[in-house]
């Protein structure tokens, strides 16, 4: 089975603050994607990767960066959290048959 | 404006009784995709069917897609309690190269 992991389940910040959200996954699969679901507007696309040291930008990407140096590893940065960035933060990966394979999710709050 | 778009928001079925949501979409696609979510949790891949099929079953699920009319629909037969959850469904499409762009999901409530 595929495993997809991120480093915080919850976590509180503060405005200003510069945030890591990391997620890995175990499936030697290419592409790695970072979404936010906020009610009412469902899963919106952040960031994704197709290759190590490879990003593109997805539906939301300001305010956010990406990094993914190792296959296994994308993370998200926000460099200077605001407070309409809380929200719950998915990471997924597919492989070659489309499905995409989601970890836990961090559900972050700014205050 | 989102591709995929379930209808309806809320269902609020008894234990035993189907569920039927339905997800519209408006360009054209290369598959289509549900998904599970529990309360507070990531999502679970469901079912895909593409865009040259027109039914597909899994277990107690039946999905449709009508390309014609740019819908689909997922079926749950016999509900239980633990299928309480949000359904999402996704759209895959070249348009939006090859990324996955999900609806807002129907919240889906199993009485005992």
């Amino acid at each position: 089975d595929v495993k997809v992991t991120q480093s915080s389940r919850y976590l509180v910040k503060r405005t200003g603050e510069k945030v890591f959200l990391e997620c890995v996954q175990d499936m030697d699969h290419e592409n790695m994607f970072w979404y936010r679901q906020d009610p009412g507007l469902g899963l919106r696309l952040i960031y994704f990767s197709y290759d190590v040291k490879m990003k593109e930008k997805g539906d939301i990407p300001e305010g956010y960066s990406v990094s993914r140096e190792k296959k296994e590893r994308f993370s998200l940065i926000l460099e200077s959290a605001s407070t309409n960035q809380t929200s719950m933060y998915l990471c997924a990966t597919s492989g070659p048959q489309d499905t995409q394979y989601f970890g836990p999710g961090t559900r972050l709050t700014v205050l | 404006s989102q591709q995929g778009e379930e209808d309806p928001q809320a269902l609020s079925i008894q234990e035993g009784e189907n569920a039927t949501m339905n997800c519209s979409y408006k360009t054209s696609i290369n598959n289509l995709q549900w998904y599970r979510q529990n309360s507070g949790r990531g999502l679970v891949h469901l079912i895909l069917i593409r865009s040259n099929e027109r039914e597909k079953h899994s277990g107690r699920l039946r999905v449709t897609l009508d390309t014609s009319k740019k819908s689909s629909s997922l079926l749950i037969t016999a509900s239980r309690a633990a299928d309480t959850a949000s359904y999402f469904c996704a759209t895959d499409a070249w348009a939006a190269g090859n990324k996955l762009t999900f609806g807002g999901g129907t919240r889906v409530l199993v009485k005992p």
